[in-house]
């Protein structure tokens, strides 16, 4: 089952806006990842964020996590059509034990129109 | 340094047969973690491989299997192949194998179809 639920599950903006993906997540966790997906190919990793930070922040994009609320959202500011594909939250587990598991979220479909 | 790589990219089977797939990870990395995609059940995890154990494993049936070789390529094999086996099949490598720590890298996958 997977753990993370993103919101929304697509997202249809003009190139030049922002967009916003927010996640939720149920266990506890070590870090919190944001994953991007081209059209049914290999994931790229964007950004990590560990659980005691509350927001980092990479070129366009801004992810700010809530421990408290065990929810997350990634920000890309100035959307290009370049930015269109599926984006993952993905949680890794708390403890050294548990591993590389990590348990991903259903995705968010984000479209950026020209 | 070169990234994970999988091979084949794309395998057409038929019901009831075996396959293996195979993951490169990067120079350095010793953690391998598989990953099945589907569009019914998203990103699942099956299993990871470290220093050539076992480590982790997901919820799936004992048909699918993995091993890790001492130079940390990994294969995953499916036997008995079922129509639901139809997936992208994932491979990734990370430094030290601690999702708590550090990000994973993906290979381009593995597209398979069974008939």
């Amino acid at each position: 089952s997977q753990q993370g639920e993103e919101d929304p599950q697509a997202l249809s903006i003009q190139e030049g806006e922002n967009a916003t993906m927010n996640c939720s997540y149920k266990t506890s966790i070590n870090n919190l990842q944001w994953y991007r997906q081209n059209s049914g190919r290999g994931l790229v990793h964007l950004i990590l964020i560990r659980s005691n930070e509350r927001e980092k922040h990479s070129g366009r994009l801004r992810v700010t996590l809530d421990t408290s609320k065990k929810s997350s959202s990634l920000l890309i500011t100035a959307s290009r059509a370049a930015d269109t594909a599926s984006y993952f939250c993905a949680t890794g587990p708390g403890g050294e034990t548990s591993g590389s598991r990590l348990t991903f979220g259903e995705g968010t479909q984000l479209t950026v129109n020209p | 340094k070169a990234g994970v790589t999988q091979t084949p990219r794309y395998l057409i089977k038929t019901r009831g047969q075996q396959v293996t797939l195979s993951c490169s990870p990067i120079s350095g990395h010793r953690s391998v973690s598989w990953y099945q995609q589907t569009p019914g059940q998203g990103l699942q995890f099956l299993f990871e491989y470290f220093s050539e154990t076992q480590r982790n494993k997901g919820n799936f049936p004992g048909r699918f299997s993995g091993r890790q070789f001492s130079n940390s390529r990994s294969e995953m094999n499916v036997s008995t192949l079922e129509l639901g086996d139809s997936a992208l099949y994932l491979c990734a490598s990370s430094p030290r194998g601690l999702a708590g720590l550090y990000e994973q890298y993906f290979g381009p996958g593995t597209r398979l179809t069974v008939t």
